[in-house]
């Protein structure tokens, strides 16, 4: 199986500052088709996780643009450009390019 | 708008087994899969299989492989997810998520499956 892991497992964030999480596959998430399925969800507190970025950068509809994501390979990024209140939640990576899925451990993101 | 409805709360004693639906709207139920994922107390997301809503196919998780089977009724547009022999690791927030092309783009509510004697 491939193994996700996060960085750090925890974030404590002023409002109005940045936020990174780093990804990294034990192996490779680009497919042969030029894709690579890495994506990333929230999940907020008491909440089902949301999609927040598909196919490394592409972010899904409705999330705002202060959330963006970038890497290639093994290494990825998720960065909140600007953090605010209902950012909060745990961040989880996830892997779609072998089954099974996997997902790293994620990241708890909480506001100073 | 897309939902996907999950059944209520259980509650099993170890080796029994459990079927948690997941009534899926707003969309061509045949059109997309389901996958399920489950999160015990504290933890994080374990994907433990998928199956297709148009002919059925699954692939589970190998962990799990004799003791889950995955469906789908057309005829309603529900998902159902059974798990049986229960442990008391299998304890979990169970969820489905609707597979699109970028990814798990809807979830269900969420089912908690509690296993004690």
């Amino acid at each position: 199986d491939i193994v996700m892991t996060q960085t750090p497992l925890s974030l404590s964030v002023t409002p109005g500052q940045p936020a990174s999480i780093s990804c990294k596959s034990s192996q490779s998430l680009l497919h042969s088709d030029g894709k690579t399925y890495l994506y990333w969800y929230l999940q907020k507190p008491g909440q089902s996780p949301q999609l927040l970025i598909y196919e490394v950068s592409s972010r899904f509809s409705g999330v705002p643009d202060r959330f963006s994501g970038s890497g290639s390979g093994t290494d990825f990024t998720l960065k909140i450009s600007r953090v605010e209140a209902e950012d909060v939640g745990v961040y989880y990576c996830m892997q779609g390019i072998h089954l099974p899925q996997t997902f790293g451990q994620g990241t708890k993101l909480e506001i100073k | 708008q897309v939902q996907l409805v999950q059944s209520g709360a259980e509650v099993k004693k170890p080796g029994a087994s459990v079927k948690v639906s997941c009534k899926a709207s707003g969309y061509t139920f045949t059109s997309y899969g389901i996958s399920w994922v489950r999160q015990a107390p504290g933890q994080g997301l374990e994907w433990m299989g998928w199956i297709s809503a148009y002919n059925g196919n699954t692939n589970y998780a190998q962990k799990l492989q004799g003791r889950v089977t995955m469906t789908t009724d057309t005829s309603t547009s529900t998902a159902y997810m059974e798990l049986r022999s229960l442990r008391s690791d299998d304890t979990a927030v169970y969820y489905c998520a609707r597979v699109a092309r970028v990814g798990f783009d809807y979830w269900g509510q969420g089912t908690l499956v509690t296993v004690s004697s």
